[in-house]
Parts: C-alpha cells; sequence; structure tokens
C-alpha cells in the first residue's frame, strides 16, 4: 500500500529557531515528492518540488532533502516567523503509463511561538 | 493573473442529497485535480482530469464523479451524501499532466452534510 508518513505531528518552536521536519514513504514507483504549507481553512501552498535525481532544493528559509534510496525527505525550516505557523504536508506522486496518483501525509502541525 | 478559483465557498446540505462543486484552473492550465480534506487530515486524492479525459482516481466510491469542460474548467459531483461526506474540497490546477509540473490549488469549497 502506498504510504506517506510525517513526523512529528505537531510541533512547538521559538520564534527564531531553526527546525526539521521528516517525510518517510513507500510510494512506488516514485515521480516527485512536493511539500506544501497549509494555513488553517485555506489550499495548500507549494514550497519545494523534487524528482527521483534532485536531491535538496531550497526556497528562501525552506530548504528541503531527498534520499531516494531509503524513500526519506526532510523540510528544514531556518530562522522561524511566527508567520511558519501551518501544517506542512509532504506528497508523493506517480506517473505510470500516463495515469497519476498522488498521496498526501497526514501532515505536521507547527506553532512558532514568540 | 487570477488563481484557481472554486464555488461555492461553503455549502450545507442533508444526507442523501446530491451536490456539485465547481473549479476554473488558472487561465493556461490544463489538468485539474480534485481532493478531500478531512478536518484535522491531510488532503485524500479523489481524481484528475487532463485534456476532459480522467487521467487519475484515488479511493473513492461511485458515488464520487467528475468531468472537465473544453475550457478546461471542472465539475465534482458527489450522490448521495452521507455525514463522512463533510470535508474541504480542494481543487488544484497544473499546466500539464506531467507530475513535474507545479499544482496551484483554490481555496476549498467547504461541505457539511447534516
Amino acid at each position: 500500500k502506498n504510504q506517506v508518513e510525517q513526523s512529528p505531528q505537531s510541533l512547538i518552536i521559538l520564534e527564531g529557531k531553526n527546525c526539521t521536519l521528516q517525510c518517510n514513504y513507500t510510494v512506488s514507483p516514485f515521480s516527485n515528492l512536493r511539500w506544501y504549507k497549509q494555513d488553517t481553512g485555506r489550499g495548500p501552498v507549494s514550497l519545494t518540488i523534487m524528482t527521483f535525481s534532485e536531491n535538496t532544493k531550497s526556497n528562501g528559509r525552506y530548504t528541503a532533502t531527498l534520499d531516494a534510496d531509503t524513500k526519506q525527505s526532510s523540510l528544514h525550516i531556518t530562522a522561524s516567523q511566527l508567520s511558519d505557523s501551518a501544517s506542512y504536508i509532504c506528497v508523493v506522486s506517480t506517473l505510470s503509463g500516463g495515469y497519476q496518483k498522488v498521496t498526501f501525509g497526514t501532515g505536521t502541525k507547527l506553532q512558532v511561538i514568540p | 493573473d487570477a488563481g484557481v478559483t472554486q464555488s461555492p465557498t461553503h455549502l450545507i446540505k442533508t444526507r442523501g442529497q446530491h451536490v456539485t462543486l465547481r473549479c476554473s484552473p488558472i487561465s493556461g492550465h490544463k489538468s485539474v485535480s480534485w481532493y478531500q480534506q478531512v478536518l484535522g487530515q491531510g488532503p485524500q486524492f479523489i481524481f484528475q482530469y487532463y485534456e476532459k479525459e480522467e487521467r487519475g482516481r484515488g479511493n473513492f466510491p461511485d458515488r464520487f464523479s467528475a468531468r472537465q469542460f473544453p475550457n478546461y474548467s471542472s465539475e465534482l459531483n458527489v450522490n448521495a451524501l452521507l455525514l463522512g461526506d463533510s470535508a474541504l474540497y480542494l481543487c488544484a490546477s497544473s499546466l500539464d499532466l506531467g507530475t513535474t509540473y507545479e499544482q496551484y490549488f483554490g481555496p476549498g469549497t467547504r461541505l457539511t452534510v447534516t
């Protein structure tokens, strides 16, 4: 069964600190992995997208890594801000024979406090 | 340029009724995907359409159906509504079918079934 598991489920950090969120997946065959940020009640917003051949991608204070061999990814947030408080969702996609399947993780709920 | 738009924003239905949700993709985007997000969980993939054809399907019952129109807008239909169908329904558009294309999410339609 294709699964995407994220840890921790929730996290509270002080403003200015760094944090790392984890994503493990069993989805196969693998096409790409995305990290999204989702504010409560709103649609997800893309942070990074990585294909099989990429092992790191940055977007401002967000840096994602991918190890396709161990099927693990991480999202590192540097110098956190209050506006980083949101759910962060890892999404793995496959495209086989022109047919796509998308599997979302359950997300990590991040709270940044002053 | 307008982003992905969805209508209505909120909807209340009773069990057994049917509902139609609408999505307009970003101009020039040919692919539309639908997701269901139950409160506190990550989105679940329902369908993807590309050039008016279904190109991806998640594990949802036949009560769920969708279609894409020549102008690339899309409708999601749910028949015989159940209480468990209460969720945020998200639509996302992308330029093309390949999973490396960026997906842009709309604000969602909040469906409540009573």
